[in-house]
């Protein structure tokens, strides 16, 4: 059964600092991955996909995020985070179908 | 929101009551998707279509109906509503084709509170 999990309920992290907000999965192949940002009272926006190839993806607002076939994760991450990159980022995985992960409230303060 | 509007944005409704919600999408895109967002659960998937007048169920599909009669239009049901289903609903398309990756897009969502 695939599955797809967010350990951290919440992050917090300084502006200008680096930031890093985590995802594992467990599929029994190779899995599209994907992280989604939902700002307050908004729907989920797309911000950046794996499907195959370069481990490194960038996507939009600056972010990226490694594949890490061994260690099955998909971390998101940003050199220099901005208070305004505070909302809720959620992992997913799709292999047959999509699952999302149960998200993680990231907050930049000043 | 990728062409996509829900409606009603909002809705309080009491216990035992039908409910239908709206998904419209301007995108022509051939799947579209009902999730529920509750805290703690992230996003769970309710039923999902991938065409005219045709469906399936997701993880959370108890309590709930869909139809699809129009390539732009997924409406939700719940046929006689309860406290449990107090939640945040969110409409998403996607098109899965031969070398797409079905990222999905997101409506606005409806908040729905039932008493």
């Amino acid at each position: 059964a695939q599955s797809v999990a967010q350990p951290e309920d919440q992050v917090n992290v300084a502006e200008g600092n680096p930031l890093t907000v985590k995802c594992t999965y467990s599929v029994s192949g190779n899995p599209y991955l994907f992280w989604y940002v939902q700002y307050p009272n908004r729907g989920l926006q797309f911000l950046l996909k794996y499907i195959t190839g370069d481990n490194l993806v960038k996507g939009s607002y600056g972010f990226e995020a490694e594949f890490n076939k061994s260690q099955t994760s998909f971390h998101l991450k940003k050199p220099s985070a901005l208070v305004s990159d505070s909302a809720l980022y959620f992992c997913a995985v799709r292999y047959d179908k999509i699952i999302f992960g149960k998200g993680t409230r990231l907050h930049i303060l000043p | 929101d990728a062409g996509i509007t829900q409606s009603p944005r909002h809705k309080v409704t009491e216990t035992g009551t039908p409910v239908t919600l709206r998904c419209h999408q301007t995108e022509n895109h051939r799947y579209m998707y009902w999730y529920r967002q509750d805290p703690g659960h992230g996003l769970r998937l309710i039923h999902y279509s991938y065409g005219v007048k045709d469906t399936d169920k997701g993880e959370v599909s108890d309590g709930y109906s869909v139809s699809r009669s129009k390539t732009e239009d997924f409406l939700l049901t719940l046929e006689s509503a309860t406290s449990s289903q107090t939640s945040v609903y969110f409409c998403a398309i996607s098109e899965w084709t031969s070398g797409s990756t079905d990222t999905q897009y997101f409506g606005p969502g409806t908040r729905l509170t039932v008493l």
